[in-house]
């Protein structure tokens, strides 16, 4: 399965914007990057995913480098609810697609 | 609006006890999905299921089973509950597309065996 690699953890202040960095220099040409978080004692959730073009949604940006071998999920204004771990993953673009969680990034937001 | 929903939340089981957890989704997913999650790791895949009436192996099956008998309903079993399988789980589905397999999950089940 495709790697990558985040920090453990990463601070941020309350209304402050914050780029949580992926490397996955293996990445494909057709793997899609994808980014899910976790709130305190619950399920993940879908943030957002992109291939190759930086994204944007309600939740965040995505920016993508240009060989795709790193992304930046971006959080606008970091809010207390924002805290959370983040995952980046790599789904595979053959067969079944399925999500391999690594054990992603520790966000603590500060007041 | 309900989305995924496991039950229970949290149980004790007794080692070699057996229990059954159950997830369903309402939004017409055609793949569902069991994951666990022990403390400080991610979540890692136990079974899955590309729609009504199959099943596949994940990442780490052994100790469990599952069944797909309706298309909304994906059950986990645990025949012979053990230590090791403490951990809290988790449900998804997905409405798979070849471009896109947004995952959502449930709110998990919190499961200690002694």
């Amino acid at each position: 399965d495709a790697k990558t690699t985040q920090p453990n953890s990463m601070e941020s202040n309350e209304e402050e914007p914050v780029h949580l960095p992926c490397n996955h220099s293996t990445i494909s040409g057709t793997d899609y990057i994808h980014w899910y978080r976790q709130l305190p004692s619950q399920g993940p959730e879908y943030v957002i995913h992109g291939l190759t073009s930086n994204v944007n949604n309600r939740m965040a940006s995505l920016a993508i480098a240009e060989d795709r071998k790193s992304s930046t999920l971006i959080l606008h204004r970091a809010t207390l609810r924002d805290a959370a771990v983040y995952y980046c993953i790599l789904r595979v673009n053959t067969g079944f697609q399925k999500l391999v969680f690594g054990t992603g990034t520790r966000l603590l937001v500060s007041p | 609006n309900a989305g995924v929903t496991q039950t229970p939340k949290f149980r004790v089981l007794k080692t070699g006890q057996s229990m059954t957890l159950l997830c369903a989704q309402d939004m017409n997913h055609e793949y569902m999905y069991w994951y666990r999650q022990d403390p400080g790791m991610g979540l890692r895949l136990i079974h899955y299921s590309v729609g009504e009436g199959t099943t596949a192996k994940g990442e780490v099956p052994d100790g469990y089973n599952v069944s797909r008998l309706k298309k909304q309903n994906f059950l986990l079993g645990l025949e012979s509950a053990a230590p090791s399988q403490t951990s809290v789980y988790f449900c998804a589905s997905s409405y798979d597309r070849s471009w896109e397999n947004i995952q959502y999950f449930g709110a998990g089940t919190r499961l200690s065996v002694l």
